[in-house]
Order: C-alpha cells, then sequence, then structure tokens
C-alpha cells in the first residue's frame, strides 16, 4: 500500500514566522510531488510542484526535496494570516498507463496574527 | 483559460435516493478525475478517466456509484441509492495527458440526511 504521511496539526505559527510543513512518502519510484493549499470550504489549490532534489522557490514558498529520505517539505516566509488553511502532500505513483497521485491527510496551519 | 466546472455546488437529499453531479473539466484536458473529501482527509480517488475510457475506478463503491465520460469531455457521477456516509465534499479535477498536476473545480457539498 502505497502511502503518503503528513502531521495533522494544527500547527500554529505566529504572523511573520516561518511554517514548516513536512510530507513523508513510500514509494521510492515517485518522481513527482506537489502542495496543494485548501481554505475552509474551498477545494485544493496547486501552489507548488517539485520534482528534483533540492529546493524550488517561489515568492514567499521554497519546497524541499530529498529523495533518499523519501521527505519533501514546504516551509512558509513570513507568514501572514491569510495563509492559514490545509495543505496537502500529493506524490505521483505509475502503474502502467495510470498516472495518478497519493494524497495525505493534510496539515492545518493557523497563522496567529 | 476557464476552470473546472461543477454543478450543482450544494445538494441535500435523503438517504436512498438518487442523486448526479456534473463536471466540465479545462479545455484540452484528456484526464478526469471524481475524488470524494470526508472533513478531515484528504481526496480520496473514486474514478479516472483518460479520454472517455476509465484507467482506474478500484475505490469506487460500484454498487452504488457509477460515472460516465461518453465524449471525452464532460463527466457524471451518480450514486443511487444515497447512504448517510456518503455526506462529502465531490470533487472533480482535470490534467493534460500525461502530467500529475491537477486542477480541481469548487466541488459539491452533498449532505444525506
Amino acid at each position: 500500500q502505497k502511502e503518503v504521511e503528513q502531521n495533522s496539526g494544527p500547527l500554529s505559527v505566529p504572523e511573520g514566522a516561518i511554517a514548516s510543513l513536512n510530507c513523508t512518502y513510500s514509494d521510492r519510484g515517485s518522481q513527482s510531488f506537489f502542495w496543494y493549499r485548501q481554505y475552509s470550504g474551498k477545494s485544493p489549490e496547486l501552489i507548488m510542484s517539485i520534482y528534483s532534489n533540492g529546493d524550488k522557490e517561489d515568492g514567499r514558498f521554497t519546497a524541499q526535496l530529498n529523495k533518499a529520505s523519501q521527505y519533501v517539505s514546504l516551509l512558509i516566509r513570513d507568514s501572514q494570516p491569510s495563509d492559514s488553511a490545509t495543505y496537502l502532500c500529493a506524490v505521483n505513483i505509475n502503474a502502467g498507463n495510470n498516472r495518478k497521485l497519493i494524497w495525505g491527510l493534510g496539515t492545518s496551519l493557523a497563522v496567529n496574527p | 483559460e476557464a476552470g473546472v466546472a461543477q454543478s450543482p455546488r450544494y445538494k441535500i437529499i435523503e438517504k436512498r435516493q438518487s442523486v448526479a453531479f456534473w463536471c466540465n473539466p479545462i479545455s484540452g484536458h484528456a484526464t478526469l478525475y471524481w475524488y470524494q473529501q470526508i472533513l478531515g482527509q484528504g481526496p480520496k480517488l473514486l474514478i479516472q478517466f483518460q479520454n472517455n475510457g476509465v484507467v482506474d475506478d478500484s475505490q469506487l463503491p460500484k454498487d452504488r456509484f457509477s460515472a460516465e465520460r461518453l465524449k471525452g469531455v464532460d463527466s457524471t457521477l451518480k450514486i443511487q441509492p444515497a447512504k448517510l456516509e456518503d455526506s462529502a465534499v465531490y470533487l472533480c479535477a482535470s490534467t493534460h495527458l500525461g502530467l500529475y498536476e491537477q486542477y480541481f473545480g469548487p466541488g459539491t457539498r452533498l449532505t444525506v440526511t
């Protein structure tokens, strides 16, 4: 059973701090990794994708990937109250022609003013 | 580029009734997914279409759920008869053929009483 694990939280950080969200995955063959943000009552929104080991930065967001450790993380710098949401980690699996994502349960982030 | 469209946005039905959801993917996206998301959990894949063919329906409760994508564009998901445990948000997502980045519609919130 291929799995993606995340701490459910809630993770609470003060405004302006760095929020660190972590995700581990079980399939060593996974090559594509995604972070989605989901506000309460809304659908998931893709915010970051990463495919190679190392860091990928986009504005206040940095995704970090370590395939040897099967670990992917999302850092949010200068956290804002508007970043309060659930963050979903998704990882690809390949099964022949079936390209699909395996999803974590999500980590709830609360940024306190 | 228009996003994924879904309707209705909300539906309340009694148990044992039937319900249908509609999804129109982003133009040109060959792959379409239906997910079920229960509060506090990650999305659970129900069925995946590639054009008008089913790629994965391993987690679809086939005794009560059905889905079709007849012309390879829009899709419908049906539940008949509904059970209380079907109360959830039903999400439709789409992606280009061969890619993993999925884009979600607004979802349909189903309440079964």
